[in-house]
């Protein structure tokens, strides 16, 4: 049972690149979620997907577009990267509930 | 001022020891609590979920809610050189529908 599974696990960009961020789950989760995480400022919301079809801005939405391709694949989008944008990146899911978060194991970008 | 505050740490204790975690919050409408572990460069993963105040005990693990004071605590006792993690603390307004907000994370070292 893989879980949720981000592709890729290490990228370097440099200032002005663009890059998309895979992220898919295989437990028939509905709602999906992207975090990032930077030393001292613990997990920040960038967008969420309650449900296939739905998405929404989290606390840390600018520089970022999702699209929640299927119920499984909900993608994050970096169109211009800036140096601010350097940390690792994690996709979440859950059935719908706050106990049931199950998180990938991230996506480690520096932005150069 | 942040929604929910945590000591980063280092907390450094010897193998054996009672480690006590905590974190404080100032929106009084959380109502679901929980504790997640991260170890270096994985995912943070669900340790111990509680719904408003009182306590819970999960084998050496215990998570203690205060409402009235707004402080949350994760205790763990007899301590493993294992248990060397990020512990986070997350809480939600409600169990459907809302979204976690973290803690920054308390790094615990426990040394042998």
């Amino acid at each position: 049972n893989a879980g949720v599974t981000q592709t890729p696990k290490f990228q370097v960009l440099k200032t002005g690149q663009s890059m998309t961020l895979q992220c898919a789950q295989d437990m028939n989760h509905n709602s999906m979620y992207w975090y990032r995480q930077d030393p001292g400022m613990g997990l920040r919301l960038i967008y969420y997907s309650a449900s296939e079809g739905t998405t929404d801005k989290g606390e840390v939405p600018n520089g970022y577009n999702v699209s929640r391709l299927n119920k499984r694949e909900f993608s994050l989008r970096l169109e211009s990267a800036a140096p601010s944008q350097t940390s690792v990146y994690f996709c979440a899911s859950s059935v719908g509930g706050a106990r049931g978060y199950t998180f990938g194991s991230g996506t480690r970008l520096t932005v150069v | 001022q942040k929604e929910v505050e945590q000591d980063p740490g280092p907390l450094s204790v010897p193998e054996g020891a009672i480690v006590s975690l905590n974190c404080t919050y100032s929106n009084s409408a959380f109502q679901y609590f929980m504790w997640y572990r991260q170890y270096s460069r994985k995912g943070p993963e669900l340790l111990m979920y509680t719904y408003s105040s009182g306590n819970k005990e999960d084998g050496r693990f215990t998570a203690q809610v205060d409402k009235s004071s707004k402080y949350i605590s994760l205790f763990i006792r007899d301590s493993q050189p294992s248990d060397s993690a990020t512990y986070l603390c997350a809480m939600s307004v409600a169990e459907y529908g809302n979204k976690l907000v973290f803690g920054a994370g308390t790094i615990l070292r426990v040394k042998s």
